[in-house]
């Protein structure tokens, strides 16, 4: 089986712009939270979606959004890119979205460098 | 809030020798805790898990953990350590209420380096 896909695998940018990053979960998990993990640091909960309503929101400012489909695949848009915004943004998708004992399986991530 | 410390920013091991890679965590009520690894340029892999019961888990790849509720600890162990487990490993910790909601809290993370 397939694991998680993130598309693109890298990305450049200059501040300012916009960027949008894509998921697809475990075939038959339909829960997908997303995370930013800065270089040094442990990843830093962005989102979580289940049935494609927002579960749960980390300290990310309104730059940050996402959506889930009806497919289950998600998308994480952020806007007006700061350098800051340069990490690994990291998707991972759960079976159970109302069981909070279920592990994520994490996607290979999307390196976003922000020039 | 919940938060996960690993106190030790590498762990050198040489192979065949006995590892171990520290967490302790702060949390509100019953933890969910876990412990993921991760190789360069990957994302990261699921280990093992703590949810309740017994104390000691076992996961993939001849890992176990120890969970410790008075010491507030989930240490990471494996008998016989590999040169293949050299990788970044990060401890994990999450709110044992079954909300659904499951913002996983990482620590800073632990590399580890097994010699030859």
């Amino acid at each position: 089986d397939a694991g998680v896909t993130q598309s693109p695998t890298h990305l450049i940018k200059t501040r300012g712009q916009h960027v949008t990053l894509r998921c697809s979960p475990i075939s038959g998990h339909k829960s997908v939270s997303w995370y930013q993990q800065v270089l040094g640091q442990g990843p830093q909960f962005i989102f979580q979606y289940y049935e494609k309503e927002e579960r749960g929101r980390g300290n990310f400012p309104d730059r940050f959004s996402a959506r889930q489909f009806p497919n289950y695949s998600s998308e994480l848009n952020v806007n007006a890119l700061l350098l800051g915004d340069s990490a690994l943004y990291l998707c991972a998708s759960s079976f159970h979205g109302t069981d909070s004992s279920y592990e994520q399986y994490f996607g290979p991530g999307t390196r976003l460098t922000v020039t | 809030a919940q938060s996960v410390a690993q106190p030790e920013d590498q762990v050198n091991v040489a192979e065949g020798n006995p590892l171990t890679v520290k967490c302790t965590y702060s949390v509100s009520g019953n933890p969910y805790l876990f412990w993921y690894v991760q190789y360069p340029n990957r994302g990261l892999q699921f280990l093992l898990k703590y949810i309740t019961g017994d104390n000691l888990v076992k996961g993939s790849y001849g890992f176990e953990a120890e969970f410790n509720k008075s010491q507030t600890s989930f240490h990471l162990k494996k008998p016989s350590a590999l040169v293949s487990d050299s990788a970044l490993y990060f401890c994990a910790v999450r709110r044992g209420l079954n909300t659904g909601f499951q913002k996983l809290v990482f620590g800073t993370g632990t590399r580890l380096l097994v010699s030859p």
